[in-house]
């Protein structure tokens, strides 16, 4: 059983510039979640999917950020026009809607993106 | 609104010795999870335990210990008898238990850092 796999896991680019990452989630998974942290602090909440559906997104996802899940399976977080201050770690995770594990997220490894 | 607090951004101790990480979290649902991870230098948040806020029961697992008291709103996290493998950031979360399309996100407070000397 292979766990949450994200892709690229470092990604230096020049400001101005678009990146994009993508999850696999843990395959039987229904609901996948992105989130970003910066050091010293901990991950901060971006967006969820049910399926294919995005039920819920945070404030921090800027008009620059957005999420696909079109299949229900991967998802793909897309940065326009980044900027230094995106720089960070993009962590996803995934969870099963059921009461196996209740609400319990399993991340990935996170992409690393720097913006020079 | 849903809060993490993680008050101790450092702690340090020596092998064989016990620590304990607080967590005190701030909920207006009666139904809702606590969390601990633990993010060692490679980066990867590895789940540790959740427990529901129906069942104060403490847990233990091996070295691990948690103590969650309603009362207080804190889900403590001890280690008896430190390693220097547990040396990690490790970060207390909350989710709440809605049933609607806005629910089910998870929230981190700011972590802890624990080193362990040997």
């Amino acid at each position: 059983d292979t766990g949450v796999s994200q892709d690229p896991r470092h990604k230096i680019t020049k400001r101005g510039q678009n990146v994009t990452f993508r999850c696999d989630p843990i395959s039987e998974h229904n609901r996948l979640y992105w989130y970003r942290q910066t050091l010293g602090q901990g991950p901060e909440f971006l967006t969820y999917f049910q399926n294919e559906a995005q039920l819920e997104k945070s404030r921090l996802l800027s008009d620059r950020f957005s999420a696909e899940r079109p299949k229900g399976s991967f998802s793909t977080l897309e940065i326009q026009r980044t900027e230094q201050g995106d720089s960070a770690m993009y962590l996803c995770a995934s969870s099963f809607l059921g009461m196996q594990a209740p609400n319990t997220i399993y991340f990935g490894e996170g992409s690393w993106l720097t913006v020079v | 609104a849903q809060k993490v607090t993680q008050a101790q951004t450092e702690i340090s101790v020596v092998e064989k010795e016990d620590v304990t990480l607080d967590c005190v979290y701030e909920t207006r649902d009666t139904t809702y999870y606590l969390f601990w991870y633990k993010q060692p230098p490679s980066g990867e948040l590895v789940f540790l335990i959740r427990r529901n806020s129906f069942d104060e029961q403490n847990e233990i697992s091996g070295r691990y210990s948690w103590n969650f008291q309603k009362s207080t709103s804190s889900f403590n996290f001890t280690i008896t008898a430190s390693q220097v493998v547990d040396s990690a950031v490790y970060f207390c979360a909350l989710s709440e238990a809605a049933f609607n399309t806005g629910g089910f996100k998870t929230i981190f407070g700011a972590g802890t850092r624990l080193f362990v000397k040997a």
